[in-house]
């Protein structure tokens, strides 16, 4: 089972500041196959990205995805008050299908 | 555009069987897979596992021995059984469509709690 490992577990930023999120895979991975989500509180989870770097869609393109191997990173490059959230990385082919423990982005 | 609705009781006794029913529209059950995923409050998201309408299954190895998920193609419906409940099992539960060619859960319902009390 591959494990994802989500880092830091909280971000403290403000509003027009940049956002970057780690999720660390314990063993390589298929770019293909890591997915972020968004979570807001009381709210199912929403698509990100996909393929480690493709945007879903209607996602505003201040948020992008980045990475190989085992380190893969979600960016935000200004936060507006709405992205304030908890955000999950996936990776597709682990048996079971698994996600990272989030990170939360707070004002 | 699809839609995923849970339905179900928000209130099941240790030791007794939750059943959760998804009501999909805009889109046929008998395409993709169809998911459920939970999560305890405070925590984070488990899949639980998937169907697809031609009788392919795979759930997660820790709940296996206590699931079954099924699709009901007469009624665009996908259903959640999980028995012999315990506290554990408190949580939201959402049903998920997996989108196969971005390999991810592209479209989820609300969520339903369950809680598992007696």
């Amino acid at each position: 089972e591959i494990v994802l490992t989500q880092s830091p577990g909280t971000l403290s930023l403000s509003p027009g500041e940049r956002a970057t999120l780690s999720c660390r895979a314990s063993q390589s991975v298929s770019s293909s196959d890591l997915t972020w989500y968004q979570q807001k509180p009381g709210q199912a989870p929403r698509l990100l990205i996909y393929g480690a770097s493709s945007t879903a869609t209607a996602i505003p393109d201040r948020f992008s995805g980045s990475g190989s191997g085992t380190d893969f990173t979600l960016t935000i490059s200004r936060l507006e008050p709405e992205d304030f959230a908890v955000y999950y990385c996936q990776h597709y082919r682990s048996s079971p299908v698994t996600f990272g423990g989030g990170t939360k982005v707070e004002i | 555009q699809v839609q995923l609705q849970e339905s179900g009781p928000g209130l099941v006794k240790p030791s007794e069987t939750l059943s959760l029913t998804c009501t999909v529209s805009g889109a046929s059950i008998s395409s993709f897979y169809w998911n459920w995923l939970r999560q305890p409050p405070g925590k984070g998201l488990e899949w639980i596992g998937y169907s697809h309408h031609t009788g392919s299954t795979y759930y997660n190895p820790s709940l296996q021995s206590r699931v079954t998920i099924s699709v009901d193609t007469s009624k665009n419906q996908f259903s959640l059984r999980l028995t012999s409940v315990t506290a554990a099992d408190t949580a939201v539960y959402y049903c998920v469509k997996w989108h196969n060619d971005f390999k991810a859960f592209d479209v989820w319902g609300q969520g339903t709690l369950v809680s598992v009390s007696s």
